[in-house]
């Protein structure tokens, strides 16, 4: 059955560091998300994404996030200089079609910084 | 900004009874809602939605209800087994892509 697949499973990095989290869709998919877990609380809606570019963006989605779909395959999030309270499960998703429907999730990025 | 909100942060059930998950939401503009099944370092897996033109959708073991003049839903699992023991999530959304989502239910089937 496909997957949403994503690496690493777990990063630390320094505070003030930059870090990319790398996600591959499910290939036939189309609409793209990332979404974050802060320990113990809710999962939180990051940004959509479509046809190469941001379709919604939260509050949390701030200058120093940003997503990418370098090739047909990969879709990173990038945090350009990470704080403390950048530590969180992160979560991609994707889903096919035009309407709203079931996003499948990735297994997740425990990102830590320290 | 609590739009969805899941008010049992815990349930306990015995086996091959009824568990009831219930989610609360407040945004009237909230057209589609789904529920999730969350096990420890994994990410959410999809279990059942419903669309707010009907009040009811069953798959196998797990029914959804939707009261919208009440904003509530509710999840039914049954029989409950050992291994729906996990983390429930209801999220909703209003027509778009972004799922907002409650803070979840644990749910302890006991054998």
């Amino acid at each position: 059955e496909p997957e949403v697949t994503q690496t690493p499973s777990h990063q630390v990095t320094q505070m003030g560091q930059e870090v990319i989290l790398h996600c591959v869709p499910i290939s036939n998919h189309l609409y793209f998300y990332w979404y974050r877990q802060i320990l113990g609380q809710k999962v939180e809606f990051l940004v959509s994404f479509y046809n190469n570019e941001i379709s919604e963006k939260s509050e949390i989605f701030d200058d120093q996030f940003s997503v990418e779909r370098p090739d047909g395959s990969n879709f990173t999030l990038k945090i350009r200089s990470t704080k403390l309270e950048d530590s969180a499960m992160y979560f991609c998703a994707s889903t096919f079609g035009t309407g709203v429907n079931e996003q499948f999730f990735g297994p997740g990025t425990r990102l830590t910084v320290l | 900004d609590q739009q969805v909100k899941q008010n049992s942060p815990s349930l306990s059930v015995q086996e091959g009874r009824i568990s009831i998950l219930n989610c609360d939401y407040t945004n009237s503009m909230f057209d589609y809602f789904l529920w999730y099944k969350k096990y420890p370092a994994e990410g959410p897996t999809f279990l059942i939605s419903i669309s707010s033109i009907k009040d009811k959708n069953e798959d196998g073991r797990f029914t959804v209800f939707l009261n919208k003049s009440a904003k509530h839903l509710s999840l039914h699992i049954v029989p409950s087994q050992p291994g729906d023991s996990a983390v429930y999530f209801c999220a909703a959304s209003a027509g778009t892509y972004k799922y907002i989502f409650g803070t979840g239910t644990r749910l302890k089937v006991l054998a």
